[in-house]
């Protein structure tokens, strides 16, 4: 199985900071990558896939990028609404993986 | 407007058996990859099983054999038989679509399971 390492697993942050999770695939999975957001109780919400493609609706100042065993996801400006917890997955190959997730809090 | 909603969860002993069900409108379940994903309570997420849209299916080692991914196209509705159910399958159980099999952009609400005695 393809284990998928984020880092850091939490962090703190203010509104208007820039901030960067980094996710790492134990071997390569190409561009196969796709990170989620997740808010307390609720469902997660696709936000990029592919490693850098920007789902329908979600804001431009989420970006991602990466391929082979290396990808990040850049929040630009922090914004309230953005405080939940950040998840990446591998789509290369079953069975499907996910990170153990980033809690992004407020600091 | 595409709508997931999952019904079936509850609490259930160890070793018994639940179905859960997706019903799905605003699209349709048997041209779609569709796919369970599951949460342990304070835990991350973790794929459960897919479905292809021509019918091949996959699981994760952890419920492979014990739990049956199927859908009913006339009812437009996903399944996730669950059997031998264990104390480690408490979770909050997902239904998403999944295009392609890569990624999961549309979810439901999710429905809890809990196996104890």
């Amino acid at each position: 199985d393809i284990q998928m390492t984020q880092s850091p697993s939490s962090v703190s942050a203010s509104v208007g900071d820039r901030v960067t999770i980094t996710c790492r695939a134990s071997q390569g999975i190409s561009s196969t990558l796709a990170w989620y957001q997740q808010k307390p109780g609720k469902a997660p919400n696709l936000l990029i896939y592919t490693a850098s493609s920007l789902y329908s609706g979600v804001p431009s100042r989420f970006s991602g990028s990466g391929s082979g065993t290396d990808f990040t996801l850049t929040i630009s400006s922090l914004q309230p609404e953005d405080f939940a917890t950040y998840y990446c997955q591998q789509a290369n190959s079953f069975p499907r993986t996910f990170g153990q997730g980033t809690k992004l809090e407020i600091k | 407007e595409v709508q997931l909603v999952e019904t079936g969860g509850g609490l259930i002993q160890p070793g018994g058996s639940l179905r859960l069900s997706c019903a799905a409108s605003g699209f349709t379940v048997s041209s779609n990859y569709m796919t369970w994903v599951r949460q342990a309570p304070g835990k991350g997420l973790e794929w459960v099983s897919i479905i292809y849209s021509g019918g091949s299916t996959y699981y994760s080692d952890s419920v492979k054999g014990r739990f049956t991914i199927s859908r009913d196209n006339s009812k437009n509705t996903l399944y996730l038989q669950m059997d031998s159910l264990r104390a480690e399958d408490t979770a909050v159980y997902y239904c998403a679509s999944a295009p392609n099999a890569y990624f999961f952009d549309y979810w439901g609400q999710g429905t809890l399971v809990t196996v104890s005695s």
